[in-house]
């Protein structure tokens, strides 16, 4: 069964930096898009960032271009989301999501979703 | 900017049918595909439909997905209602390089 771990949530000061991470497992990692989507306290699902299954494709809300970075290490099979710049508006659960699509550039259907990782931005 | 839209809320009976309708404003809902997502209070989303109809391994077939070009819509529908099948269901789908998620609707089974 595929399993996506998050980690790397805290409470952080606005302005300053934080890295999740997303290890995975069970499913072959490196042919496959993955997907950071957030969602704050009480409120409904918010799509963040999608990188390609090789890395050379990514792509961004609107509310995070600029400040964030996602990245993939495929040889240690972990996803990760740079966050810079931090504002208060940040604060929610972020969860790494597998798609569905084998090797390609760009994918919109996510199968599987991690347990999320909180992120808290207050001074 | 593409948006789909979803009532705030629905509710039904244990075993009755139950129909979420997901309404995309501008273009062709069926242009591309319409996932749906289910997610209880205090846990994850999980995928209980993708590509407008499919049902990933097991999620129950009283779950189903469909598309309507005429009304630019797509609906999940739940047959026979659990009491488990209380949660929050979010619509999504795509243009070329975003995703778009629907408000969500939380479904009351009373």
């Amino acid at each position: 069964q595929v399993q996506l771990v998050e980690s790397g949530g805290g409470v952080v000061q606005p302005g300053r930096s934080l890295r999740l991470s997303c290890a995975a497992s069970e499913f072959t990692f490196r042919s496959y898009g993955m997907h950071w989507v957030r969602q704050a306290p009480g409120k409904g699902l918010e799509w963040v960032a999608v990188i390609s299954y090789d890395g050379n494709n990514k792509y961004y809300a609107d509310s995070v271009k600029g400040r964030f970075t996602i990245s993939r290490d495929n040889s240690k099979n972990t996803l990760y989301l740079q966050m810079n710049s931090l504002r208060a508006e940040d604060t929610a659960v972020y969860y790494c999501a597998k798609d569905f699509g084998y090797r390609i550039t760009f994918g919109g259907v996510i199968d599987y979703w991690g347990q999320g990782t909180l992120v808290t931005v207050s001074s | 900017n593409f948006m789909l839209t979803q009532p705030h809320s629905v509710s039904e009976s244990p075993g009755k049918t139950v129909t979420i309708s997901c309404t995309g404003s501008s273009g062709s809902i069926a242009s591309n595909y319409v996932q749906w997502y289910q997610q209880r209070p205090g846990s994850a989303p999980t995928t209980v439909i993708y590509e407008d109809n499919q049902r990933p391994s097991g999620v129950p077939d009283r779950f189903s997905g469909s598309i309507d070009r005429s009304s630019n819509s797509a609906s999940l529908t739940i047959s026979g209602l659990k009491t488990e099948d209380e949660a929050d269901y979010y619509c999504q789908s795509y243009d070329s390089s975003n995703l778009v998620f629907g408000g969500g609707t939380k479904l009351t089974v009373l």
